[in-house]
């Protein structure tokens, strides 16, 4: 069945410095992938989305690539701020519903 | 416009009672979901609804677990009786279409605590 598989963290990173969150996923057709972010206390928000292959999706800074061929969904971002501490969650939606992996804890210190 | 709501947004309860949690998508949404996250499992899909009928239910943990969608713009999810093991946070989440590219939009969640 399709899955993700995401680093587990947590990470830790001084302000500004860059960040690389890594995603693969495994399934069958065309899937759209996704990156949600959780900030303390809250609910999932949609940070981006790609649809199909080569697709960049970005939003506030972060952005990720759409690879077929190496089947991963990579978030970067080139300097981070403290207020991007959350847990990221890349996900897959092939069929009807969203398959996400574990999360990422990101911790940004001043 | 008004995203998922969800209530109670805490909810502390003795084991044994029974748990209501509630929903209401956003307006013209015509897909449903249920996800429990926890700790040890993260993001899990309990339950899906299209155009209020429950399509696959098959990540529902076990009897105690229902859930109902009456009209399309509220579901509950009911555990009864609850135990210390279902504390987690239970998200419901809607979607308009079935094209993978389209968004699912979240809701604050719902934070139990069975004690």
């Amino acid at each position: 069945g399709d899955s993700v598989t995401q680093m587990e963290g947590p990470v830790t990173l001084s302000e500004e410095a860059f960040l690389t969150i890594n995603c693969t996923y495994t399934a069958t057709g065309y899937p759209s992938l996704f990156w949600y972010v959780q900030y303390p206390g809250e609910g999932l928000q949609l940070l981006l989305k790609a649809t199909k292959a080569d697709d960049k999706g970005s939003n506030k800074g972060f952005e990720a690539t759409y690879r077929k061929e190496t089947t991963s969904f990579h978030l970067e971002k080139g300097s981070v701020q403290v207020s991007d501490s959350a847990v990221y969650f890349c996900a897959l939606r092939g069929g009807y519903a969203l398959n996400f992996g574990k999360g990422t804890s990101l911790l940004v210190t001043p | 416009d008004a995203g998922v709501i969800q209530s109670p947004r805490h909810e502390v309860t003795e084991m044994g009672q029974e748990v209501t949690l509630r929903c209401k998508p956003i307006s013209g949404h015509d897909y449903l979901f249920w996800y429990r996250q926890t700790m040890m499992r993260g993001l899990e899909l309990l339950i899906y609804f299209n155009n209020n009928v429950p399509i696959d239910d098959s990540g529902m943990p076990e009897d105690r677990f229902s859930a109902k969608m009456p009209n399309a713009s509220f579901s509950t999810l009911k555990i009864q009786p609850s135990e210390p093991r279902d504390s987690a946070v239970y998200f419901c989440a809607s979607s308009f279409g079935q094209a993978a590219g389209n968004t699912i939009y979240f809701g604050e969640g719902s934070w139990l605590t069975v004690v």
